[in-house]
């Protein structure tokens, strides 16, 4: 059991092109959470995912941004025409329904 | 709303004592945590206390909670350079999955 793994560590990409990250939790975690944070900040949360189904959505969370958990494993977020606003470190944390949650090491996104 | 406050910045030496402090402010928080951030990475579990206890001890790590005053204390004994990073306090509400998270606490320790 290697934890939370995050792909890419880091992207840039040019303002208004669209990016996909990809988190691969802990093995049998059935519930995994994806949050942000900016410079300074602590996370802020996203989503939460329950197996597949996804069953909170922060306001953060606008129409340029929709994550899946197809087969409640895998699960990717993807960012569509990317502002310089979206940039921050993207963090993805999973659960075994239990009270610990784990966290990856993030995907740094930097929009130019 | 939920809001969790945490100092900036604390400096100490090595082999002192650390103490940082969080408060919040939703009274129906179950579970409060610490996490670790060192610089570029993720987020590291540090600890956590369920909201019907009052201290929690990890070796070098005691939580203490005063839920009155919605206080969340974590202090680290014997503090190593190693220890030197960004401790968050994050709090999570009852029927909701998402933790809150604090500011963040520069901790600098000093050899």
């Amino acid at each position: 059991d290697t934890g939370v793994s995050q792909d890419p560590r880091h992207k840039i990409t040019k303002r208004g092109q669209n990016v996909t990250f990809r988190c691969d939790p802990i093995s049998e975690h059935n519930r995994l959470y994806w949050y942000r944070q900016t410079l300074g900040q602590g996370p802020e949360f996203l989503t939460y995912f329950q197996n597949e189904a996804q069953l909170e959505k922060s306001r953060l969370l606008s129409d340029r941004f929709s994550a899946e958990r197809p087969k409640g494993s895998f699960s990717t977020l993807e960012i569509q025409r990317t502002e310089q606003g979206d940039s921050a470190m993207y963090l993805c944390a999973s659960s075994l329904g239990r009270p610990e949650a784990f966290f990856g090491q993030g995907t740094r996104l930097t929009v130019v | 709303g939920e809001d969790v406050e945490q100092s900036l910045f604390l400096s100490v030496r090595e082999g002192d004592s650390s103490v940082i402090n969080c408060t919040y402010t939703d009274s129906s928080s179950t579970y409060l945590y610490w996490y670790k951030q060192e610089p570029g990475a993720g987020l590291q579990l540090l600890t956590y206390i369920f909201s019907n206890m009052d201290m929690k001890q990890d070796q070098r790590l005691t939580v203490l909670l005063n839920k009155k005053d919605k206080h969340l204390s974590l202090r680290i004994a014997d503090t190593q350079t190693g220890d030197s990073a960004i401790y968050f306090c994050a709090e999570k509400d009852t029927g909701f999955q998402k933790l809150v998270f604090g500011t963040g606490t520069r901790l600098l320790v000093s050899p």
